[in-house]
């Protein structure tokens, strides 16, 4: 079975710094990772996925991951970030036959 | 045009009262899925659909109970409704079954009972 850690629960950031949400994972079997964005009142939309390929992977809003397979991470970083980026952001793995499961998530505050 | 559309948003009931949330996807995708999200924000599957078919349970009371009319729709009916079930309930849709398909998301369900 997959499991998703994210180290931490909420990271504050100031308006134009760089910011990098952290995320590890622990499966047996070969993984396909995901990263989720949910603004307040709404549903998640992906921001970005690593199927196979490439370890950088680049999404919507400015954000890219890099997959470590030997440190079982899929962190999610952004060079400067806006105001309009606070929300809670989730990373997620699936694999094998289970579905996708979800880490708790990390609340994304900007700070102007 | 909302892709994936839940109702109602809001629902406000009484311990032991049943309710239904009804939702709809136009992205003509296979699979669908309800999805609890507790007050910390940890998401967990409840149910998944392939074409009708019921294919993921988890270990939900059968208080619940998922319907599927045809593969656009996922219901969700609940029985006995209890303080517990206080939470935010997500449907969800992907193309298909295979773990590299992304989900799309409705904007949620907010129950609170009382």
């Amino acid at each position: 079975a997959q499991s998703v850690t994210q180290l931490d629960s909420q990271v504050p950031v100031f308006e134009e710094a760089p910011v990098e949400l952290r995320c590890n994972y622990s499966s047996s079997v070969s993984v396909y990772l995901f990263w989720y964005v949910q603004y307040p009142n709404q549903g998640l939309q992906l921001l970005l996925k690593y199927l196979s390929g490439s370890t950088l992977v680049k999404g919507i809003n400015g954000f890219e991951a890099e997959f470590n397979k030997s440190q079982t991470s899929f962190h999610l970083r952004k060079p400067s970030v806006h105001i309009s980026d606070t929300a809670e952001y989730f990373c997620a793995v699936s694999g094998g036959n289970t579905p996708l499961v979800f880490g708790k998530g990390t609340r994304l505050s900007v700070i102007a | 045009d909302t892709a994936v559309s839940q109702t109602p948003k809001y629902l406000v009931t009484q311990m032991g009262n049943d309710k239904s949330i009804k939702c709809e996807q136009n992205l003509g995708h296979d699979t669908m899925y309800w999805y609890k999200q507790d007050s910390k924000k940890f998401l967990k599957i409840m149910f998944s659909y392939n074409n009708k078919e019921l294919i993921i349970n988890e270990t939900v009371p059968n208080r619940f109970s998922p319907k599927s009319p045809d593969k656009a729709h996922l219901n969700l009916h609940i029985n006995s409704l209890e303080l517990g079930d206080s939470a935010v309930y997500f449907c969800a849709s992907s193309q298909d079954l295979a773990r590299i398909s992304p989900l799309h998301f409705g904007n949620g369900t907010r129950l609170t009972v009382t």
